[in-house]
């Protein structure tokens, strides 16, 4: 099936640090999808990319999908304490059920 | 508002007694997905229902069963709950296969 990998597998970083974040797949994806969780919470969107090249903003957090459509990378810009959580990538789309990437652990150190 | 709303938001059960997890959605979506997740991993797809049409993982054991009585709500049942079994699991909706999916809080399930 297909895999999502993500790196790194987890961050300690301070805080007002910028994040970068990336997921790799070893298929093309027609969607890219961008989640965080919060401890025992579900997944929540953050962003989502539907065209390879595409750049899409949230507030501070910036997308990108990538050209060769089997990458993808989430930037966070001066990171806050609520920041914290799993960051997952997400796919794809048309017709075929969600997969999820291994996850980002972000840990913000005050 | 909530749109997905999973029950209980912890549910402790015996190793080896039937245990049943609820899931109810208010967006009226076809699609209802059960996810299991294990700790610090990615959910795992076990199954979905489209509309009333059951679709089973291959590697989703036969320990889970679910039931989907009518739109809104959806059901995931354990048989004989193994001290494996204890994960958050997390429900999910969506229109269609290929539209987003809205996740509920989940149902962290201890094994004891």
């Amino acid at each position: 099936g297909q895999q999502l990998n993500q790196s790194p597998q987890s961050m300690f970083i301070q805080e007002g640090e910028d994040v970068s974040m990336n997921c790799t797949s070893s298929s093309i994806f027609n969607t890219w999808l961008w989640y965080k969780q919060e401890p025992g919470e579900g997944p929540v969107l953050l962003i989502a990319l539907y065209k390879a090249g595409e750049l899409t903003s949230n507030g501070r957090l910036t997308a990108q999908f990538g050209i060769t459509r089997k990458d993808s990378f989430l930037n966070i810009s001066a990171s806050i304490p609520s920041d914290v959580g799993i960051y997952f990538c997400a796919g794809p789309f048309g017709n075929e059920k969600l997969t999820f990437g291994t996850g980002t652990r972000l840990t913000i150190i005050p | 508002d909530a749109m997905v709303i999973q029950n209980p938001r912890y549910q402790v059960t015996q190793f080896g007694k039937p245990v049943t997890l609820s899931c109810s959605q208010t967006l009226n979506h076809n699609v209802m997905y059960w996810y299991q997740q294990k700790s610090s991993q990615a959910p795992k797809l076990l199954f979905h229902y489209y509309d009333k049409d059951f679709n089973n993982e291959a590697d989703t054991p036969d320990n889970f069963q679910s039931r989907r009585p009518n739109t809104s709500f959806c059901f995931l049942d354990i048989r004989s709950p193994g001290l494996g079994d204890a994960a958050m699991y997390l429900c999910a909706t969506s229109r269609d296969l290929g539209s987003g999916y809205t996740f509920g809080s989940g149902t962290r399930l201890t094994v004891v």
